[in-house]
């Protein structure tokens, strides 16, 4: 069971390019997010899915997009990356809402130059 | 919208000293979250509060919500470095949480 895993672990992107994090978990959860975090900032929230097919903006969804085709795997894309996007991301799943903690994954560090 | 505040943000503490992170919310809700960071590592549940007068422990770690004060505490008690971390709450609005800033707790010997 490997719980919530992210890919890649790290990255450096120059200004414009695009890339497609990948999040998977594999205990059957139905909601799953996409937060990131900066120094001083805690966690915000930037895409969350609350089922296969689903997703909806969070706090921060600008220069952003998600997918959730299954129900395993939440993809964020970044079409045209930008240095304020320089950040760590976290995926988190959770089994349903309110009475479970979220789970999170390792994290991807990304760097925009 | 929901706003969540802990205070402290930072806080250097003594080993074997007794201190309280606070964390306050802006509305009504009755789940509440502490969850851990270790330097560069992802985040690690702690506690997870579901009702009002909740009180949970885990070896020096006590955390407590009041719903009706919009506030939940944690405890620690006699610190040692190990705990030294990152210390985020996070509240419920159906199923989208909203983080505090975090407390980032250092433990002197």
């Amino acid at each position: 069971n490997a719980g919530v895993t992210q890919t890649p672990k790290f990255r450096v992107l120059k200004t414009g390019q695009s890339m497609t994090l990948l999040c998977a978990q594999d205990m059957n959860h139905e909601y799953m997010y996409w937060y990131r975090q900066d120094p001083g900032m805690g966690l915000r929230l930037i895409h969350y899915s609350v089922g296969e097919g689903t997703t909806a903006k969070g706090e921060v969804p600008d220069g952003y997009n998600v997918s959730r085709l299954k129900k395993q795997n939440f993809l964020l894309g970044l079409e045209s990356a930008a240095p304020s996007q320089t950040s760590v991301y976290f995926c988190a799943s959770r089994r349903e809402r309110g009475t479970d903690t979220q789970y999170f994954g390792p994290g991807t560090r990304l760097t925009v130059l | 919208e929901l706003k969540v505040e802990q205070n402290p943000l930072f806080l250097s503490m003594q080993e074997g000293k007794n201190y309280t992170i606070y964390c306050n919310y802006s509305t009504t809700s009755d789940r509440l979250y502490w969850y851990r960071q270790d330097p560069g590592k992802s985040l690690e549940s702690l506690f997870v509060l579901l009702s009002n007068g909740a009180v949970k422990q885990e070896g020096r770690l006590m955390a407590s919500l009041d719903t009706k004060a919009r506030l939940s505490t944690l405890h620690i008690t006699a610190a040692v470095h190990d705990l030294s971390a990152t210390y985020f709450c996070a509240v419920d609005m159906w199923y989208i949480p909203t983080f505090g800033r975090g407390t980032s707790l250092i433990v002197h010997p």
